[in-house]
C-alpha cells in the first residue's frame, strides 16, 4: 500500500501568491515524522519542514508552513508569497518511528509535485 | 559547518561494469542512508549505515552493497551494472537517533549506465 501520497503532478502558482502542496499518509504507527523537501533541477533535496505525530502545533519555517490534520492524515504544505526561486519539485516524506523490521527508519517519499512559480 | 558531499557528481558506465559512490557526511553526523531516485520508480530506499553498521535495508539486488568507515564517510557499490541502474543517487546524513532527526540530503551523484 502506498504510504505517501501526493495527488498533484503539476502546479501552476502566480509569484506573490500563496500556493498549498497536498500530501496524505497512511501508518499504524503511532509515532512518525513527516517532512518536506524541495528538489530544485540541480538535484539536491533541499529540507523545508518538519512535523511530528505528537507536536500540538503546525510546523512553520519562513515562508513554509505546514497543515497537519492528523485524523485525516494529510500534511499539506503551503507556500505563502511564491517566489520564481520556488519553481522545482517538492516531495513528501514519513519517518516511521517504530522498529517493524528490515527497512525500519527509512524515509518514505511520494512521486513528488511539480511546482512552477509564473511571473 | 560543511554539508554533504558526494562524488563524484556525474559518471557514465558500461553493461556489467562496477561503480562505487562516495558520500561524506555532516561532521558529527553517524548515519548515512542511501536512496536511488529514477523517473519511473521515484525515491526508494537503499540501505542506511550508522556508527559503521548496516541497521537497514531495502528491496534491492545483492549487486548494491555499501560500507560506512569510522569516521562516517559511506560508500556505495553497484557490481555488475545493468541500464536499468541508471538514476540519480542521493546520500542523506542525520544524527541518527529517534525520535526527532532530521536528514541533510546530498547533492547526489547521477549515474548513466550505458
Amino acid at each position: 500500500a502506498q504510504k505517501i501520497t501526493q495527488t498533484q503532478p503539476g502546479m501552476f502558482v502566480q509569484e506573490k501568491e500563496a500556493v498549498t502542496l497536498d500530501c496524505t499518509y497512511d501508518t499504524s504507527d503511532p509515532s512518525y515524522g513527516l517532512f518536506w523537501y524541495k528538489q530544485p533541477s540541480s538535484g539536491e533535496m533541499i529540507f523545508l519542514i518538519y512535523q511530528g505525530s505528537y507536536d500540538q502545533q503546525n510546523a512553520t519555517e519562513g515562508r513554509y508552513s505546514l497543515n497537519f490534520q492528523k485524523a485525516r492524515k494529510s500534511a499539506n504544505l503551503v507556500i505563502s508569497a511564491s517566489q520564481l526561486g520556488d519553481s522545482a519539485m517538492y516531495f513528501c516524506a514519513m519517518r516511521e518511528n517504530s522498529y517493524s523490521g528490515a527497512g525500519s527508519y527509512q524515509l518514505t517519499f511520494g512521486k513528488g509535485t511539480k511546482l512552477s512559480v509564473i511571473p | 559547518k560543511a554539508g554533504v558531499t558526494q562524488t563524484p557528481r556525474y559518471l557514465i558506465k558500461t553493461r556489467g561494469q562496477q561503480v562505487t559512490l562516495s558520500c561524506s557526511p555532516i561532521s558529527g553526523h553517524r548515519s548515512v542512508s542511501w536512496y536511488q531516485q529514477t523517473p519511473g520508480q521515484g525515491l526508494q530506499f537503499l540501505f542506511e549505515y550508522f556508527s559503521e553498521t548496516q541497521r537497514n535495508k531495502g528491496n534491492f539486488p545483492g549487486r548494491f552493497s555499501g560500507r560506512q568507515f569510522s569516521n562516517s564517510r559511506s560508500e556505495m557499490n553497484v557490481s555488475t551494472l545493468e541500464l536499468g541502474d541508471s538514476a540519480l543517487y542521493l546520500c542523506a546524513s542525520s544524527l541518527g537517533q529517534p525520535p526527532n532527526y532530521g536528514y541533510t540530503f546530498g547533492s547526489g551523484t547521477r549515474l548513466t549506465v550505458v
